[in-house]
């Protein structure tokens, strides 16, 4: 069964500085990876996903993600942060093509984020 | 517009009532969801659905059920044995029903208090 560790549960950081949000899976074959951001008492967004190709992946609001296999990796990035991207973010790792069956979507705990002006 | 509308936003029950929660989407998918949020936990599966008059269990089934009469709407109940009930549900849905790569569009959510 696949699992996904958000490390950081709580990252301060200041507006217009830049920003990594760590995650970790665990899934034996291809996984497909999604980063969900979820503002207080909202639904999940989708920012960005990663199925195959090129590891650098280009999502919405400037963020980008990279996927790195031999570390089992697929951290968040943004260059530059503003105070809107306060929220909530969440990693998640889909069972792939070969398992089906057991196809499901397993979330991470979620990292909030607080922009200090 | 397209979207998921999920009602009531803010629900309250006594202990020993089941309720119902609202699921509605106007994309046209054909997979639906129910996921529990609490805090520190992320989301967990409930149930989902990726055809009409067809549904698995999630990870956390217990004390809940559904249905899937319509393509366009995934009610979930909660009912009176479920052990801890307050939560936030969050409804889903995406486009297919082939495995889970599809992205998943979810509504605003239900604010389930027991009282």
């Amino acid at each position: 069964a696949q699992s996904v560790t958000q490390p950081d549960i709580h990252i301060t950081v200041s507006e217009g500085a830049s920003l990594e949000l760590r995650c970790n899976y665990s899934y034996g074959a291809t996984p497909y990876l999604f980063w969900y951001v979820q503002s207080p008492g909202q639904g999940l967004q989708l920012l960005l996903k990663y199925f195959s190709g090129d590891t650098l992946v280009q999502g919405i609001k400037g963020f980008e993600a990279e996927f790195k296999r031999s570390q089992s990796s697929f951290n968040l990035r943004k260059p530059s942060v503003h105070w809107s991207d306060a929220a909530e973010y969440f990693c998640a790792v889909g069972a792939g093509p070969s398992n089906f069956g057991n196809e499901k979507l397993t979330f991470g705990t979620g990292t909030r984020l607080t922009i200090i002006p | 517009d397209g979207g998921i509308t999920q009602s009531p936003k803010y629900l309250f029950r006594k202990e020993g009532q089941n309720v119902t929660l609202s699921c509605e989407q106007n994309l046209n998918h054909d997979a639906m969801y129910w996921y529990r949020q609490d805090p520190g936990q992320g989301l967990r599966l409930i149930y989902y659905s990726q055809i009409v008059n067809d549904f698995q269990k999630g990870d956390i089934a217990e004390g809940y059920s559904v249905s899937r009469e319509k393509k366009e709407s995934f009610p979930l109940t909660v009912t009176s044995a479920q052990k801890n009930p307050t939560a936030f549900y969050l409804c889903a849905s995406s486009i297919a029903a082939g495995g889970f790569k599809d992205t998943q569009y979810f509504g605003p959510g239900t604010r389930l208090t027991v009282l």
